[in-house]
C-alpha cells in the first residue's frame, strides 16, 4: 500500500520569498515520486521527478525537491517565488505493482503569491 | 500528436442522462489511465488500460461507469444515468509503457450534472 500526505492545503508567500511545499509519503516498495503543477483551468504539468537516482532533483521554473528516505519526505522548494507560480501543486507517488504503475496523488497544495 | 487530448473540454448534462468522454493518448503510448478530480477530493484513480484490456478497474465508483479502449489508442469513459455527485473533472493520462513511471496528462473534461 502507498499513501501521500501534503501537509498544507494552502500556502501563501510574498513574491520574491522562498517557497516550501511539504509532502510525506508511505510505501512498502521503492517509490518514484513526482511533483505536478496545475494552473487554473489547465492540465497537470510535470515539475520534477525522483526515480532513485540523485536525491536532490531539479525541475522546471527553478523548483527543486529533495528525497529524504529517513524522513519519508519529498518537499518542494523554490528560492524566490514569482507571481506565475500561483497554482495548485500535487505530490505523487508511484510504485510498480502487478506490472504497471500504481499512482497515488496527494490532495494538493494551493500556492498563493502575494505581490 | 503533441500531447494527450480530451473531448469535450466541458460537458453539462441533466441528471439521468448518459455521457461519453473521450481521450486520445500520445501516439505509441500503450498505457492509459483515467482519473477523476472532484472539488476538495484530489485526484482519484478510476481505471487503467494496457493496450485494449483493463487489468485494473478497481477505481470505478459504480457499475454506471464503464470504459473501453480500441485499437490500443482512443479511450471512451461512459457514465450512465448521471448523478450530481458525478460532477468533476475527468482526466486522462498516458505513458509509454506500463512500467514507465512518467504519465502525461490531458487537459481534462469538466462534467457538470444539473
Amino acid at each position: 500500500a502507498q499513501s501521500v500526505t501534503q501537509l498544507d492545503s494552502h500556502v501563501s508567500v510574498s513574491e520574491g520569498t522562498p517557497v516550501l511545499l511539504r509532502c510525506n509519503y508511505s510505501s512498502s516498495y521503492s517509490p518514484s515520486l513526482f511533483w505536478y503543477v496545475q494552473h487554473p483551468n489547465k492540465g497537470l504539468q510535470l515539475l520534477l521527478k525522483y526515480t532513485s537516482a540523485a536525491t536532490l532533483v531539479k525541475g522546471i521554473n527553478g523548483f527543486e525537491a529533495e528525497f529524504k528516505k529517513s524522513e519519508t519526505s519529498f518537499h518542494l522548494t523554490k528560492p524566490s517565488a514569482h507571481m506565475s507560480d500561483a497554482a495548485e501543486y500535487f505530490c505523487v507517488v508511484t510504485i510498480n505493482s502487478g506490472g504497471y504503475q500504481k499512482v497515488t496523488f496527494g490532495t494538493g497544495t494551493k500556492l498563493q503569491v502575494i505581490p | 500528436g503533441a500531447g494527450v487530448s480530451q473531448s469535450p473540454s466541458n460537458k453539462v448534462t441533466e441528471k439521468g442522462k448518459d455521457v461519453e468522454l473521450r481521450c486520445d493518448p500520445i501516439s505509441g503510448h500503450t498505457a492509459l489511465y483515467w482519473y477523476r478530480q472532484s472539488l476538495g477530493q484530489g485526484l482519484e484513480f478510476l481505471i487503467y488500460f494496457q493496450g485494449n484490456s483493463a487489468p485494473d478497474k478497481s477505481g470505478l465508483p459504480s457499475d454506471r461507469f464503464s470504459a473501453e479502449r480500441t485499437g490500443g489508442s482512443v479511450s471512451t469513459l461512459t457514465i450512465q444515468r448521471t448523478q450530481q455527485e458525478d460532477s468533476a473533472v475527468y482526466l486522462c493520462a498516458s505513458s509509454l509503457s506500463p512500467t514507465d513511471n512518467e504519465q502525461f496528462f490531458g487537459p481534462g473534461t469538466r462534467l457538470t450534472v444539473l
